[in-house]
């Protein structure tokens, strides 16, 4: 079966720790992406990756990081210089194209402690 | 101004009506526009995908773009308890970065037996 999964499904932090959120794909797609969802704030863009080893800022980096050293593999990390995690977060991957769009993972809902 | 404006509801319907959402937006530069359907606690799916103006049908689904007006809209027939969810519109530039795929907020809709 070809998709994007994320895991895990939950996951709880106390303050003050960093976590890992891990995102893969098998689609073959060279971009991918990570957005945050809150309630009534619809998708937030966090980080962004158009090819292996490269990756950009969106909207509301701070207090995350990624890293991009396979294609199939997007984690993000959650520092604890974020100040309100707590959030559902969504992990997303597209093919280069200019009229490709994006397919999304079940997300990760995170809850700070 | 906000980019992209969608009504957030909730929308509550009678099963069997015809439901209407919508966007409006204000960027005149995005040409593709696409309806995502986003059930409780799961990841987006892709629903509909238009290039510039016109109407898209599938299924019980119809899209349709107004450029002059600037809006979107996603009719959905026969509607269903199923179609309960969710529905985020997105839309991108031509020639943009996936990185600039802007989203509405979405719009709850509810469907009863």
């Amino acid at each position: 079966d070809g998709g994007i999964t994320q895991s895990p499904k939950y996951l709880f932090r106390k303050e003050g720790q960093n976590v890992t959120l891990s995102c893969e794909q098998n689609l073959n797609h060279d971009a991918m992406y990570w957005y945050r969802q809150d309630p009534g704030q619809g998708l937030r863009l966090i980080y962004y990756s158009q090819i292996v080893n490269d990756f950009q800022k969106g909207d509301i980096a701070e207090g995350y990081s990624v890293s991009r050293e396979k294609k199939e593999s997007f984690p993000l990390t959650v520092t604890s210089a974020q100040k309100n995690p707590t959030a559902f977060y969504l992990c997303a991957s597209s093919r280069q194209g200019a009229g490709d769009t994006q397919y999304f993972g079940p997300g990760t809902r995170l809850t700070v402690l | 101004q906000k980019e992209v404006e969608q009504d957030p509801g909730p929308l509550s319907v009678p099963e069997g009506a015809i439901v209407s959402l919508n966007c409006t937006y204000s960027n005149s530069a995005f040409q593709y526009f696409m309806w995502y359907r986003q059930y409780s606690r799961k990841g987006p799916e892709l629903l509909m995908y238009t290039y510039s103006s016109g109407n898209k049908e599938d299924g019980r689904f119809t899209a349709q773009v107004d450029k002059s007006s600037k809006y979107i809209s996603l009719f959905i027939r026969d509607s269903q308890p199923s179609d309960s969810a969710t529905y985020l519109c997105a839309m991108k530039e031509y020639g943009g970065s996936q990185g600039n795929l802007i989203f509405g907020k979405g719009t709850k809709l509810s469907v009863k037996p």
